[in-house]
């Protein structure tokens, strides 16, 4: 399976403190997303990103969360101003090599946690 | 709005004892119906991609099926090692992003 890197693993914050998360696509894909899931529910959609422009984003995609691409392969979800609520897990997730561009490879995942 | 919903919630098979796992889907369209393996903690791991009814995809002790209602995930003679959380998703025709819509998945445990 083509593989997504993701950086911290885990981080805790304190409530309003700004936080960003980073992500290493598959290399050469000009599409990413971003999802989430809070402890013990549903893996949510948050934002699909193509070609350094936001294509779809979700409810909870508010006003405190942005997406970049800084650089070439790594792209960062920033979160402005935590709120205990924005704890969970955060994937990112890129399309795979090949024909098949319908389905998303998974990185391991950031666990955020807000004191 | 995109819909999935996964049964049962939890399923506790002995080794070797199989079953199947449901997943029923509400879409405007199907583009695909994705399912992934999660182990805890862990990002979901992708197993198959099924486009149109009928289809059907195989992998060591798994089997996923699709209908124009619903998609099963057939385990045969499980062993311990696929004690997992399987999740089910949708990609509607269309979307503009691609978006995956997930149902809140099976806890499988398999006791030896």
């Amino acid at each position: 399976e083509p593989e997504v890197t993701q950086t911290p693993s885990h981080q805790v914050t304190q409530m309003g403190q700004e936080v960003i998360l980073r992500c290493v696509p598959i290399s050469n894909h000009l599409y990413f997303y971003w999802y989430r899931q809070i402890l013990g529910q549903k893996v949510e959609f948050l934002v699909s990103f193509y070609n350094n422009e936001i294509s779809e984003k979700s409810e909870i995609f508010d006003d405190q969360f942005s997406v970049e691409r800084p650089d070439g392969s790594n792209f960062t979800l920033k979160i402005r101003s935590t709120k205990l609520e924005d704890s969970a897990m955060y994937f990112c997730a890129s399309p795979g090599t090949g024909a098949v561009q319908e389905t998303q490879y998974f990185g391991p995942g950031t666990r955020l946690l807000v004191l | 709005e995109d819909q999935v919903t996964q049964s049962p919630e939890a399923l506790r098979l002995q080794e070797g004892e199989s079953s199947s796992l449901n997943c029923s889907y509400t879409v405007s369209g199907l583009r695909g119906l994705f399912w992934y393996r999660q182990d805890p903690g862990k990002g979901p791991e992708f197993l198959f991609t099924l486009y149109s009814a009928g289809e059907e995809k195989e992998k060591e002790r798994l089997k996923a099926t699709l209908t124009k209602k619903e998609s099963f995930l057939h385990i045969t003679a499980p062993k311990p090692e696929d004690s997992a959380t399987y999740l089910c998703a949708v990609q509607a025709a269309g979307a503009a992003g691609n978006k995956l819509t997930f149902g809140g998945g099976t806890r499988v445990l398999v006791k030896p």
